[in-house]
């Protein structure tokens, strides 16, 4: 089936410092990807959507300065979080997706922020 | 975005059926269905997708209602790795996106 692969699984830095995280799919290339973040015991929240070659476009409240993401191959997309601030520690996830394979997650990154 | 709702919990026995229910009365005619799970501290798992008919695969079963404002997940034989939070999402088409917008998703824990 497809898989995608998300790195690092955990990251701690330091407060303004930079964190990038990857997002790969291995066996498909991927129409889109999406970031999403998600706070302790809630929901995922969707933050972007990424095309190939494209700006992302961020939802509704999310700093695309602060989220940078690239989209540089339809196998890879990269969110940095720049300026680190311990309100951004979270659970940051990955989708590629791509019809007939669907919506295909990563494992996560757990970013703490100290 | 069409929303969805599901109840917050559920408990099930191991071994019982789970039915797992949706609302999602503002769905459009070309807006699927589907249904992820996750479990703690990983990324969400496809589970299972549909339009407007009954859909089956070897994890569990999806049914629609006829108006499609309401569905229905079915973990036929539960068992305690099944214990996850469960997310009914209605996607959005391609003219909005293609994004999968979760809401908060039942939390459903499966007892011995």
């Amino acid at each position: 089936g497809a898989v995608v692969s998300q790195h690092p699984s955990w990251v701690i830095c330091k407060s303004g410092t930079s964190v990038k995280i990857e997002c790969r799919s291995l066996d498909f290339q991927a129409t889109t990807m999406f970031w999403y973040r998600q706070f302790p015991k809630q929901s995922l929240m969707l933050m972007a959507t990424s095309n190939e070659g494209s700006k992302a476009t961020y939802e509704q409240g999310v700093e695309k300065d602060k989220f940078l993401i690239n989209h540089a191959s339809l196998t890879l997309s990269t969110l940095t979080v720049t300026s680190a601030h311990p309100e951004d520690s979270s659970f940051y996830i990955c989708s590629a997706h791509r019809d007939p394979y669907g919506y295909t997650f990563g494992s996560g990154t757990r970013l703490t922020v100290v | 975005d069409a929303k969805t709702t599901q109840p917050p919990s559920m408990d099930c026995a191991e071994g019982r059926a789970a039915n797992l229910p949706c609302n999602h009365s503002t769905i459009s005619g070309n807006e699927y269905v589907y249904w992820y799970r996750q479990i703690h501290s990983q990324g969400p798992q496809y589970i299972i997708h549909g339009l407007k008919n009954n859909e089956t695969n070897e994890m569990a079963s999806l049914i629609i209602t006829e108006d499609r404002k309401s569905s229905t997940l079915i973990l036929p034989h539960a068992t305690l790795r099944d214990t996850a939070v469960y997310y009914c999402i209605v996607r959005v088409g391609i003219t909005a996106g293609n994004k999968l917008t979760f809401g908060g998703g039942t939390r459903v824990l499966v007892k011995p």
